[in-house]
């Protein structure tokens, strides 16, 4: 069982807050890693999808970073707003020899956004 | 366009009974994944295919369940018999993978089956 770790485990921010959240994760046999967010009563959406060390991607307020040699990667996110508020889940996918790579979810971090 | 769907959207039944959950990929997509998700372990991986062949079948807990995919477009995950702790939302995603079943492409997710064993 591969440890992939997300924190905070939640977050209660103010409108118009930045904020950020790590997902930590074996940095051996990296392959890729998946950022998905998921708002409550819905299924999880894809944010981002990391496959090099020092990636950095970004979608609006949104972006991610990612750090292979250590096993970390930081999701960010600008000027929150309520509608940010759902679990933002990180995908660790573990390289396996012959094909067919491993995938592991952390067990997410959940923002608030507060007016 | 259709995204991923499944069905049914709830399913009560008592324990003991048969239970069959149903999904249709992204038309195109090579790769399909069927989750559990619980308040205890939250989201966990119990199989996923990749050209309609299983690659990693690790998660599934126990004998009692199998998944199957007998062509590009369904798939089916089966308990049975079921019991109270099967409890779940159970979800399904496909991505478009290469083949072998990278994992290289974001997952898209349909909206989940709510199962309640009595």
């Amino acid at each position: 069982i591969l440890n992939v770790e997300q924190s905070p485990q939640s977050l209660h921010v103010q409108e118009g807050d930045s904020t950020n959240f790590t997902c930590s994760f074996p940095s051996s046999n990296f392959y890729a890693l998946h950022w998905y967010r998921w708002e409550t009563a819905k299924s999880p959406e894809a944010l981002f999808v990391m496959t090099l060390n020092g990636d950095e991607k970004k979608k609006g307020r949104i972006s991610a970073t990612l750090n292979t040699k250590e096993g970390y990667s930081y999701l960010y996110i600008k000027g929150s707003q309520p509608e940010d508020s759902a679990t933002y889940l990180c995908a660790f996918i573990s390289a396996v020899t012959g094909g067919g790579n491993k995938l592991t979810f952390g067990t997410g971090t959940q923002l608030k956004v507060e007016l | 366009d259709a995204g991923v769907i499944q069905s049914p959207r709830h399913e009560v039944t008592e324990m003991g009974q048969e239970v069959t959950l149903r999904c249709k990929p992204i038309s195109g997509h090579n790769s399909l994944f069927w989750y559990r998700q619980t308040m205890m372990r939250g989201l966990e991986l119990l199989i996923y295919f990749n050209n309609n062949v299983p690659i990693d079948d690790s998660g599934m807990p126990e004998d009692r369940f199998s998944a199957k995919m007998p062509n590009a477009s369904f798939s089916t995950l089966k308990i049975q018999p079921s019991e109270p702790r099967d409890s779940a939302v159970y979800f399904c995603a496909s991505s478009l993978d290469g083949s072998g079943g990278g994992l290289y492409q974001p997952q898209h997710f349909g909206d989940g089956t709510r199962l309640s064993i009595l």
